[in-house]
């Protein structure tokens, strides 16, 4: 069975500061890995996503992850943190198959003046 | 594109009521599924279906039933309402890819439902 461990429910950092959400996953199988953006009151957007192209992998709003097999992790990280960057973000993995997307419990982005 | 709609954004029941979340994309995807979100469990997959006709369970199906009548349409039926039911629900959906290729899940704005 798959799973994504999402370390700490809150993050807070403030205006200008490096953002870094961790996720660390399990996976019997080579895994697709997702991370995911849910602003107040909206559905959830897809910042990037891992596919064994490259293991940097690029997103939207200047976020970039990078996949660790040794460490079976997949972090989330911003150089420089925006006010607009507030919101909720989610890891997510999955193997082949459609239904096989498993969500971690979400990392709410404090960002502070 | 209009991408994957969800109608209504809000919805209060009583116990034991029924209705029905609607659910519709125009991207011609043939995946669609349904999630619940609760505070500190992410989101969990209800039902989810590959194709007009056919459905399938999800982690989480029991007090829900889905139909897949139309490629663009997905609606998911809540029978019997119950406080555990409170939550807000997402409908997605997705194309097909290659074999070997993950799928990319596009959201709907959600719908926010209380029963109480």
């Amino acid at each position: 069975a798959q799973s994504v461990t999402q370390l700490g429910s809150h993050v807070s950092v403030s205006e200008g500061a490096l953002v870094l959400l961790r996720c660390n996953y399990s996976s019997s199988v080579p895994p697709y890995l997702f991370w995911y953006v849910q602003y107040p009151n909206q559905g959830l957007q897809l910042l990037l996503k891992y596919t064994s192209a490259a293991t940097l992998v690029k997103g939207i709003n200047g976020f970039e992850a990078e996949f660790k097999k040794s460490e079976t992790s997949f972090h989330l990280t911003k150089p420089s943190a925006h006010m607009s960057d507030a919101a909720e973000y989610f890891c997510a993995v999955s193997s082949s198959g459609f239904q096989k997307l498993v969500f971690g419990t979400g990392t709410r982005l404090l960002v502070s003046p | 594109n209009a991408g994957v709609t969800q109608t209504p954004k809000f919805q209060v029941l009583k116990t034991g009521q029924s209705m029905t979340l609607q659910c519709a994309q125009d991207m011609n995807h043939e995946y669609m599924s349904w999630y619940r979100q609760d505070p500190g469990m992410g989101l969990r997959l209800i039902h989810y279906s590959v194709g007009a006709g056919i459905t399938d369970q999800g982690e989480v199906p029991n007090g829900y039933n889905v139909s897949r009548s139309t490629t663009e349409d997905f609606p998911l039926r809540l029978l019997s309402a119950a406080p555990s039911q409170t939550s807000v629900y997402f409908c997605a959906s997705s194309y097909k890819v290659p074999s070997g290729s993950p799928y990319e899940q596009y959201f709907g704005p959600g719908t926010r439902l209380t029963v109480t």
